[in-house]
Formats: structure tokens, C-alpha cells, sequence
């Protein structure tokens, strides 16, 4: 499978504690961006890697999270300090360099907070 | 500011019958769109999307959208639907001059195809 992956699919944490979620890009993408989606909404962009640099960051990525790509390939993204609002899926996608840079999708990872 | 307005949560629809889930964008300059497709419990699924030139492109699975720059919109559509189109559709934008390349989504259409 060359598609991207995310791991783990399923997270359930209880407040306060932290939790980290990676994903895999398809191999030839330079470019990696994560999005939270809650239920009936459509996802929302939080942020955006070109190789190992973060070039955007959504003003929804409160200081409690944190997002890296360390060798311009995998990426995580850092929840700290739960909170139950952050109970939603994450999202990352990936794609190339060329325009118009459409974006494919990981099959997500589900975060609930309790 | 991007923006994107799917006016309708959900269609219903008729096997065999064309299908249209409508989505109105606003941005800065041209746009470039695309329509994504959601499964439960899955990630989204790239469908068609829209550069440049020809207004009705033609994507996956039988699907379609028509650009139409002056109501600056992206229908999607398809002529005759099947039960296994049933799912949340998802339309996007992005700006073509925009800095960074996120994409603002709107808020989704189920469509719901009985047999």
C-alpha cells in the first residue's frame, strides 16, 4: 500500500494526559499537512510541512500541540494536556510539488478524551 | 479569507437517477477546487478537481463538476447514481495565489442513494 498511513487508527486517553499521533506520507511527497475534523464538520487545517520546514500553522494549534517532521518524511503531531475538546479526528494528508498540489488523505486517527 | 458553502446536508436520491451536491466558493483570485468523498470511519478520497481550461471535469467513479466562475461555483455531479455513492461529500478551495496550501472545506453533503 503507497497510500499514506497514520497510526494508531484509535485513541482514547483520559484528560490531561498527552498523546502523540504519526503519520507516513506517500514516499514522493515533499509536502505533509494535518487537519482535525469533528463530527458533521468538514476539516479544519492546523498545519503545513514542505519537507522538514513548517511553513503554516492554523491559530486553531493552541500551544498544547506541536507538530514535527524531523527528516522531511514522517511527521507527528503532539497533543498536551488533553482537554475533551479535543476529542476529534486527525487528519493528515500529503502531496506533491506540483500544482495544484491535490492532497491525499491518511484514513485518519480518532482521538476521544474522557 | 477562503470560504466554502455546501448548502445542503444531505441529498436523496434515487438508484439510477443523476445525482448533484452543490458547493459555492468564495475567494481571492482564481481558484483551484477539488471534491473529496468520506466513507465511515475512513479518510477522504480524492475525486476530481479543477485548474484551469475546460469548465466540466471529470473524475473518479463517474463523477463530475462544472466550474462556473461568474456563481463561482463547483457542482458535483453524476448521471446516474448507485448505492455505493452513498457517503459525505466534501468540497474545497484553495486560492491559486495563496501563500501557504491549505485547503478550507465546507461543511459536507450526505447523500443517501436508495435502490
Amino acid at each position: 500500500d503507497t497510500g499514506v498511513s497514520q497510526d494508531p487508527r484509535h485513541k482514547i486517553t483520559k484528560r490531561g494526559q498527552n498523546v502523540t499521533f504519526r503519520c507516513d506520507p506517500i514516499s514522493e511527497h515533499n509536502r505533509l499537512y494535518w487537519y482535525r475534523q469533528t463530527l458533521g464538520q468538514g476539516p479544519e487545517f492546523l498545519t503545513y510541512f514542505q519537507n522538514e520546514a513548517q511553513l503554516e500553522k492554523s491559530r486553531l494549534l493552541s500551544d498544547r500541540f506541536s507538530a514535527e517532521r524531523p527528516k522531511g518524511s514522517f511527521s507527528t503531531l503532539e497533543i498536551q494536556r488533553t482537554e475533551q475538546g479535543d476529542s476529534a479526528m486527525y487528519l493528515c494528508a500529503s502531496s506533491s510539488g506540483t500544482i495544484p498540489y491535490e492532497q491525499y488523505f491518511g484514513p485518519g486517527t480518532r482521538l476521544t478524551v474522557t | 479569507a477562503q470560504s466554502v458553502a455546501q448548502p445542503e446536508d444531505q441529498v436523496n436520491v434515487a438508484e439510477g437517477n443523476p445525482l448533484t451536491v452543490k458547493c459555492t466558493y468564495s475567494v481571492s483570485g482564481n481558484p483551484y477546487l477539488f471534491w473529496y468523498v468520506q466513507y465511515p470511519n475512513r479518510g477522504l478520497q480524492f475525486l476530481l478537481k479543477y485548474i484551469t481550461g475546460d469548465n466540466l471535469v471529470k473524475g473518479s467513479y463517474g463523477f463530475e463538476a462544472e466550474f462556473n466562475k461568474s456563481q463561482t461555483s463547483f457542482h458535483l455531479k453524476k448521471p446516474s447514481a448507485l448505492v455505493s455513492d452513498s457517503a459525505l461529500y466534501f468540497c474545497a478551495v484553495r486560492a491559486i495565489k495563496a501563500a501557504g496550501n491549505k485547503l478550507t472545506f465546507g461543511g459536507g453533503t450526505r447523500v443517501l442513494v436508495k435502490p
